[in-house]
């Protein structure tokens, strides 16, 4: 039983497309988060959500918007997508807010434009 | 902002040995979490282990053990005894104990990472 998974693992698509990753987690959180990894590896945060509650990183372009039908669900929608976009984008979740409660993460999903 | 640095790209270690990856952050907050993920080759995000700054005690988790100097900014992770399954890599990460990280989402602020190779 996978707790945090994300569809699709790969998508491929060209530049100027819009298109989604789902994001399902069954640990029963109430937090979850998109991170982005980059070709070198480094992972930031984009998004969290807890409650309704959205908090966006400000370097985030506003072409990227997180839709959350249930609080199972954080799905990552992307508008006229663009090269800079390629990256390994992971779902997260996490019990609460606190600070040290551990996050969970999904296995990834390799976004490539061409 | 916080930052966390790791100034390893990259260690190899002979399998059975000790290696330590040092990480270092600056912060101005006193309550905070500092966690370890593993990431190896099927690009999963691993916790490793965790250690709050309230607590003096270094945290371990079988052969994963930290080094936690706060005073130092500093959280290094010792693996002993290394098997080649550990064979990945490692990002030391930060949490703020503030939901609104002046700017930031509140999620981990990770390092660069640290490529872990073991030698057989």
């Amino acid at each position: 039983d996978t707790a945090v998974s994300q569809t699709p693992k790969y998508l491929v698509t060209q530049m100027g497309n819009d298109k989604s990753i789902k994001c399902e987690q069954n640990l029963g959180h109430d937090t979850m988060y998109w991170y982005k990894q980059d070709s070198k590896k480094f992972l930031k945060i984009m998004f969290s959500y807890n409650n309704k509650e959205l908090i966006i990183n400000e370097t985030v372009p506003n072409r990227f918007s997180p839709k959350s039908p249930d609080k199972a669900h954080l799905n990552l929608h992307i508008n006229s997508l663009e090269l800079g976009d390629s990256a390994v984008y992971f779902c997260a979740s996490s019990q609460g807010t606190g600070v040290g409660q551990p996050q969970h993460f999904g296995d990834g999903t390799r976004l490539s434009i061409l | 902002a916080q930052t966390v640095t790791q100034s390893q790209p990259e260690m190899s270690v002979q399998e059975a040995e000790t290696v330590t990856l040092s990480c270092t952050y600056d912060t101005s907050e006193s309550d905070y979490y500092l966690f370890w993920y593993k990431q190896p080759p099927s690009r999963q995000m691993i916790l490793v282990i965790r250690q709050e700054a309230y607590k003096q005690q270094n945290a371990t988790e079988n052969r994963f053990s930290v080094n936690f100097q706060k005073a130092a900014k500093s959280f290094s992770l010792k693996i002993s005894d290394s098997q080649l399954g550990d064979a990945a890599m490692y990002f030391c990460a930060y949490r703020s104990s503030e939901w609104y990280s002046g700017g930031g989402a509140d999620g981990l602020t990770f390092g660069k990472g640290t490529h872990l190779i073991i030698q057989p």
